[in-house]
């Protein structure tokens, strides 16, 4: 385990479907990262939280809730999604900024 | 806008042999660079990260370095190993917080 542990590891849901993804970060990080991974395409950044505070909304369809309830977890809350959603979701967190990453073994989700 | 290239997008090599990864970012004013390992269908495990004050690291068969003025870093993999093939990330942060990533370089080692 690299101290981010992400669950569940796989995901297949409808698109009527609600549905979390959950992060958890044992490092003492300070900030914390959602990035989407499609086929073909870089890492995209979602969301950056930092001190529980969102600081970073990358223009993300509202289908797409985040919430952070303390400096250790971070959830991903998924709603009414399309099948162009499926991807892998990466959690990832770092002590702040100009530090390096640590990144989850990611959610492979399936939206049908 | 950053954007970060990497070459090539695919390589193929044999056992033994010493190669280079490149990659380039169009805004030199980064914070720092870090390279990634994924396997298929894994997470990303970070192999080295290199501050903007820095020229290179290095762990054990891997070398990076960083020439921030001309927007570039080489990863070397030496004595190249069949457990190196993945897909190797290139990513750079300038201010704030968001990392930057190229596609990535697809490795594989054939024994």
């Amino acid at each position: 385990e690299t101290g981010v542990t992400q669950t569940p590891r796989h995901l297949v849901m409808g698109m009527t479907n609600k549905k979390s993804l959950k992060c958890e970060q044992h490092l003492g990080h300070n900030a914390m990262y959602w990035y989407k991974q499609s086929a073909k395409k870089p890492l995209e950044l979602m969301f950056v939280y930092s001190l529980e505070e969102r600081v970073e909304n990358n223009s993300v369809p509202s289908r797409f809730s985040p919430e952070c309830p303390n400096s250790s977890h971070l959830f991903l809350h998924l709603h009414t999604l399309q099948p162009e959603d499926s991807a892998l979701y990466l959690c990832a967190s770092s002590p702040g900024t100009g530090y390096g990453y640590t990144f989850g073994s990611g959610t492979r989700l399936t939206v049908v | 806008k950053q954007e970060v290239t990497q070459i090539p997008a695919a390589l193929s090599v044999p056992e033994g042999e010493n190669l280079v990864l490149n990659c380039s970012f169009t805004d030199s004013a980064i914070y720092n660079l870090q390279w990634f390992r994924q396997d298929p269908g894994k997470g990303l495990t970070s192999l080295l990260l290199i501050q903007s004050s820095q020229r290179e690291q290095t762990s054990g068969r891997l070398n990076a370095s960083l020439d921030k003025s001309s927007g570039r870093s080489t990863l070397y993999i030496a004595a190249s190993q069949p457990g190196d093939s993945a897909t190797y990330l290139c990513a750079v942060t300038n201010s704030g917080y968001a990392l930057n990533f190229g596609k990535g370089t697809s490795l594989l080692v054939t024994p």
